[in-house]
């Protein structure tokens, strides 16, 4: 069974610290990975996929890494703002083998960037 | 906004009473997604539809849960006597599912059911 772990679960910085997410996964046969975001009381919003034969994706100041010989990802922020503030999903999704139920998010990471 | 929109954005029930979600995907994307979130956990998969063919359900979607994407586009999720453990997020996705890959997922605001 996929688990998937994000750590640390909340995290506090000042504005303008370069910062890095993390997300686990225990089975390394992925199809894919995807990053979200998530304000309070709000759905997801996608941020970066990356596809299992890519190592990163980026997207403006947002980077996003996958080694799946390690069982990892990472979200590189740059340049924090207090707009960055949110929680952070990960979401692991299998090589397909006959059920997309099996897709396994992450508990999720909440930052708070400080002005 | 051609986003995913859901309907209603709050739900306030009685327990017993049966419950209906509307979802409205994006226009041209022919998969569709209905999560259910609990207050500090990750999203979890319920069932999913390719156009008006349901073709995964979860373990979790009980006998009272029931999902219909009549004409493989808006989706309705409806909870038959509802219980206070049914209390949650329900968020709905939508994708353009390819061979080629890709099938990335956009969310919509999500519908927030408290059952009393």
């Amino acid at each position: 069974k996929q688990e998937v772990t994000q750590i640390p679960a909340a995290l506090s910085v000042p504005e303008g610290e370069n910062l890095v997410l993390n997300c686990s996964f225990t089975d390394s046969a992925i199809y894919n990975l995807q990053w979200f975001r998530q304000d309070p009381g709000k759905g997801l919003t996608s941020l970066l996929l990356i596809q299992s034969s890519q190592r990163e994706q980026t997207s403006g100041r947002l980077n996003a890494s996958l080694d799946k010989s390690s069982g990892r990802s990472t979200l590189y922020i740059a340049a924090s703002q207090p707009g960055d503030s949110a929680t952070y999903l990960c979401a692991v999704r299998p090589v397909d083998s006959g059920g997309y139920q099996k897709v396994t998010f992450g508990t999720g990471t909440k930052l708070q960037v400080i002005p | 906004d051609t986003g995913v929109s859901q309907d209603p954005r709050h739900k306030i029930t009685k327990r017993g009473q049966n419950v209906t979600f509307r979802c409205d995907p994006i226009s041209e994307h022919n998969r569709l997604y209905w999560y259910r979130q609990t207050l500090g956990q990750g999203p979890e998969f319920l069932t999913y539809f390719q156009n008006e063919a349901q073709l995964e359900k979860s373990r979790l979607l009980s006998d009272r849960f029931s999902a219909e994407r009549p004409k493989g586009s808006f989706s309705t999720l409806e909870i038959q006597r509802t219980e206070q453990g049914d209390s949650a997020m329900y968020l709905c996705a939508s994708s353009l599912y390819l061979t080629s890959g890709g099938n990335e997922q956009f969310f919509g605001p999500g519908t927030r059911l408290t059952v009393l």
